[in-house]
């Protein structure tokens, strides 16, 4: 993921609604691709994740689009629910500290009643 | 994750000081990490582990150091802290078949 400075990007939908998070990377050698939710207080968390062998992969009520060749990652939640409020960020796989990831700054995704 | 725990959950310290924050799993992974976390920024790699007798430096090591005392735990001193240390620090911990990290709680830590 690239650092895009001091100030998340927050994305408001409503309740009921699709959220696309968005998360570009800039490393072209990169394979590998997680998705972390990070709710205030707590440490990362898992959601999903792809190979850079494969564009889309679904996992329950989220998908993970992956166009390599703009070096694109998209996360999309459907029907957002309240406790979707997190924080999402994309980490992707390289070696240049042996086999370790790099980390997004983050979207702030705050779901409207 | 509860199978990653870390503590304190929260200190605050002053400039100079020594401290020293653990982490351990029961996970079974031998895979250990540090990373720190400053806001709007993304997580950063300070040290990781891929065994007990092996330590690597990651991207911001300068002021800090580890000991994986054995393949559960993990710790991460700051020999003598300074303000700009001030952060959420993050362990995670992986296994060598997989790719995907897990965090732990994290620890806040503040230098005054």
């Amino acid at each position: 993921g690239e650092s895009v400075g001091l100030h998340l990007p927050t994305l408001s939908v409503q309740e009921g609604d699709n959220s696309i998070i968005n998360c570009a990377y800039s490393n072209s050698a990169s394979d590998y691709f997680i998705w972390y939710k990070q709710e205030s207080g707590k440490g990362p968390q898992f959601i999903i994740d792809i190979r850079s062998n494969m564009d889309k992969r679904q996992g329950q009520r989220v998908t993970v689009l992956l166009n390599k060749t703009v070096k694109h990652l998209s996360l999309q939640i459907a029907a957002t629910q309240p406790g979707d409020s997190a924080v999402y960020f994309c980490a992707d796989l390289r070696d240049n500290y042996g086999q370790n990831f790099v980390f997004g700054p983050g979207t702030r995704l705050s779901v409207l009643p | 994750d509860a199978d990653v725990t870390q503590t304190p959950r929260n200190r605050i310290t002053k400039t100079g000081k020594r401290i020293m924050l653990e982490c351990s799993q029961t996970k079974g992974h031998d895979r250990m990490y540090w990373y720190r976390q400053d806001p709007g920024l993304g997580l950063q790699l300070i040290y990781y582990s891929f065994d007990v007798k092996d330590i690597n430096k990651g991207e911001i090591s300068d002021g800090y150091s580890v000991s994986r005392q054995a393949q559960a735990k993990f710790s991460l001193s700051l020999e003598s802290a300074i303000p700009n240390q001030t952060a959420l620090y993050f362990c995670a911990t992986s296994d060598s078949s997989t790719d995907t990290q897990y965090f732990g709680p994290g620890t806040r830590l503040t230098v005054l």
